[in-house]
């Protein structure tokens, strides 16, 4: 939206190369871990998540992978298209926190022809 | 299915008002969140409620609050509007009660000049 930062870290890609988004988070009590993507004048939009009993999984032209042992999560992006020019949020929960996300800072997105 | 609707999309107000904001969630979707997104801070969580009871909140001043009715729908209240309070409001709705994705609405653009 209008007011994601401006000072966002930026990840520049060429179309059709692969894209990784790397984000560390912060509680070893979280269980569970989602990718939003984020695009002017919208809200965040779900992407994939995880439970802290996978250490991967896949979805359409997506993957996450989760590294427990240094609290790392990273997504993926297989052949990276124009469309998938956004802002990219990891958030992280913990059973019993009522659907308390706390997000990462972001990563700008740039996809070039 | 219909999206999660946020009303108003922009609202400009001065400083000492006070501001209602409206989410209507997903149909079937019990559990509705509140965001704050500013460039500063990024997203962070204000509240959550689930059957008209809040069950968490973050860590926002009392002028921020919020309520759910039973038909689901939330709004949220700020009163004494300082200018740090310039922020996209987004509202998130589950259908689960723990940790399951959120839905989120395109947000409310809040100005206080």
């Amino acid at each position: 939206g209008e007011s994601v930062g401006l000072h966002l870290p930026t990840l520049s890609v060429q179309e059709g190369d692969n894209s990784i988004i790397n984000c560390a988070y912060s509680n070893s009590a979280s269980d569970y871990f989602i990718w939003y993507k984020q695009e002017s004048g919208k809200g965040p939009q779900f992407i994939i998540d995880i439970r802290s009993n996978m250490d991967k999984r896949q979805g359409q032209r997506v993957t996450v992978l989760l590294n427990k042992t240094v609290k790392h999560l990273s997504l993926q992006i297989a052949a990276t298209q124009p469309g998938d020019s956004a802002v990219y949020f990891c958030a992280e929960s913990f059973s019993g926190g009522y659907n308390k996300l706390i997000f990462g800072a972001g990563t700008r997105l740039a996809v070039h022809p | 299915k219909a999206g999660v609707t946020q009303t108003p999309r922009y609202l400009i107000k001065t400083r000492g008002q006070q501001v209602t904001l409206s989410c209507s969630p997903i149909s079937g979707h019990r559990s509705v969140s509140w965001y704050q997104q500013t460039p500063g801070q990024g997203l962070q969580f204000l509240f959550e409620y689930f059957s008209e009871t809040q069950r968490n909140k973050g860590n926002f001043p009392g002028r921020f609050s919020g309520r759910q009715f039973s038909n689901s729908r939330s709004e949220m209240n700020v009163s004494t509007l300082e200018l740090g309070d310039s922020a996209l409001y987004l509202c998130a709705s589950s259908s689960a009660t723990g940790n399951e994705k959120l839905f989120f609405g395109s947000g409310t653009q809040l100005s206080v000049l």
